[in-house]
């Protein structure tokens, strides 16, 4: 069935180091993909969306590129930041009306000064 | 850009009581809502897919006579968590999806506590 894999955190780094979480899908059809973030005690935010292949969504330093050779949506930020700790979750749209997204199970994000 | 509004979010209730939470999109029409719940450190888990003038569609496992979901129009979906126990405790959040390619939008959740 369709699905996203993210990997298992948590993901530990210094302050102005590279990020690099990675996200691959497993879906019919061509779907859309995006990564939200959620910080403690709220709810989702939409980071960015990449609705097609080689499309590139980036927001706040953080990009993502959809690959469809590689069935992968890898989220990158050249230079973290303490205020970026937060858990990040990739997702897929199979854009069908009425469905919801299907989530990854998230990667925290520990950013230390 | 599109904004959902969920309410309240925090609520303490005792045991057997009902708690209802709302979920409003503010400025767009909203068909079709999503519930989620989350766990502590866990992914979000869909329980149900709200329709605006229709029954909603639980996911396996969800108890539809627990979790009561009402979509009376397009712009407003509640879920009604009935007679609570502890084990119900969890963090609630809600969802809309505007059409087109904007995507999905949440709440920022209901932190639940049933004591």
């Amino acid at each position: 069935g369709d699905s996203v894999t993210q990997m298992e955190g948590p993901v530990t780094l210094s302050e102005e180091a590279f990020l690099t979480i990675n996200c691959t899908y497993t879906a019919t059809g061509y779907p859309s993909l995006f990564w939200y973030v959620q910080y403690p005690g709220e709810g989702l935010q939409l980071l960015l969306k990449a609705t097609k292949a080689d499309d590139k969504g980036s927001n706040k330093g953080f990009e993502a590129t959809y690959r469809k050779e590689t069935t992968s949506f890898h989220l990158e930020k050249g230079s973290v930041q303490v205020s970026d700790s937060a858990v990040y979750f990739c997702a897929l749209s199979l854009n069908q009306a009425g469905t919801a997204l299907i989530f990854g199970k998230g990667t925290t994000l520990s950013v230390s000064s | 850009g599109a904004v959902v509004s969920q309410h309240p979010s925090r609520v303490i209730c005792k045991s057997g009581t009902s708690v209802k939470i709302e979920c409003r999109s503010l400025d767009f029409q909203a068909t079709t809502m999503f519930w989620y719940r989350q766990f502590p450190k866990q992914s979000l888990m869909l329980m149900a897919t709200s329709n605006e003038g229709s029954k909603a569609t639980y996911e396996q496992g969800v108890e539809k006579d627990k979790f009561l979901i009402n979509h009376a129009s397009l712009t407003l979906s509640t879920l009604t968590v009935t007679s609570a126990h502890p084990e119900d405790s969890s963090f609630y959040i809600c969802s809309a999806r505007q059409g087109g390619n904007y995507g999905y939008t949440f709440g920022s959740g209901t932190r639940l506590t049933v004591v």
